[in-house]
């Protein structure tokens, strides 16, 4: 168990819909990341938060959307999901510095119909 | 550039060495790392190196890093069933504060 939760485990849902993602990052760990994971892609980095703030973008798309609030949880906004948009996503969290150790959530396992 | 490269598929003998190998292309990348998936699941860390060494041991894991021809090995002794997994490379470029991970490598361990 990293420490690192999200929620939920699983969703599947229907092209245009809008779906929120959840991640709690460890205690103490003020950094999080969003990666999306897919056969044809790989795993993507799609954008960093530390401490409530926008640290780096990836290969995120307009239509996704991220924030960290107060309490260091993020959550990952996807809209007018595609069928491409199937995928895993992952929540890591660190702590601020070197080696940048990051601690991987269990993803939540996005269908879109 | 930010590639980071990796053949796709290992498989080897339980009891043998496994070695799976990395290329980089961004020679800024002050730490690099070996992550591993199993089925299901998360990353987990593994190891990692920092750009100024050449190897690193820790138990079972030997890392060493080629850093004129950027390249980046991860040599598994006694691989065991348990080590059916896929391993990503990884390399943390300090000035974006970001980590390029490669596409992975499925290591297969046959009984």
């Amino acid at each position: 168990d990293s420490g690192v939760t999200q929620t939920p485990k699983h969703l599947i849902t229907a092209t245009g819909q809008r779906v929120t993602l959840r991640c709690s990052p460890r205690s103490g760990d003020l950094s999080v990341y969003w990666y999306q994971q897919s056969l044809d892609q790989g795993l993507q980095f799609l954008i960093h938060y530390y401490n409530g703030e926008e640290r780096a973008k990836g290969n995120i798309l307009e239509r996704f959307s991220a924030q960290q609030f107060p309490d260091l949880h993020s959550e990952l906004n996807l809209s007018s999901l595609e069928l491409g948009d199937s995928a895993l996503y992952f929540c890591a969290s660190s702590v601020e510095g070197a080696p940048n150790e990051q601690f991987f959530g269990p993803g939540t396992r996005l269908t879109v119909l | 550039g930010e590639d980071v490269e990796q053949s796709l598929f290992l498989s080897v003998r339980e009891g043998d060495s496994s070695v799976i190998n990395c290329t980089y292309t961004d020679s800024s990348s002050t730490y690099l790392y070996w992550y591993k998936q199993e089925p299901g699941a998360g990353l987990q860390l593994l190891t990692y190196i920092f750009s100024n060494m050449d190897m690193k041991q820790d138990q079972r894991l030997t890392v060493l890093l080629n850093k004129k021809d950027k390249h980046l090995s991860l040599r598994i002794a006694d691989t065991q069933t348990g080590d059916s997994a896929i391993y990503f490379c990884a390399g943390l470029k300090t000035s974006y504060d970001k980590v390029i991970f490669g596409p992975g490598t499925s290591l297969s361990v046959i009984p």
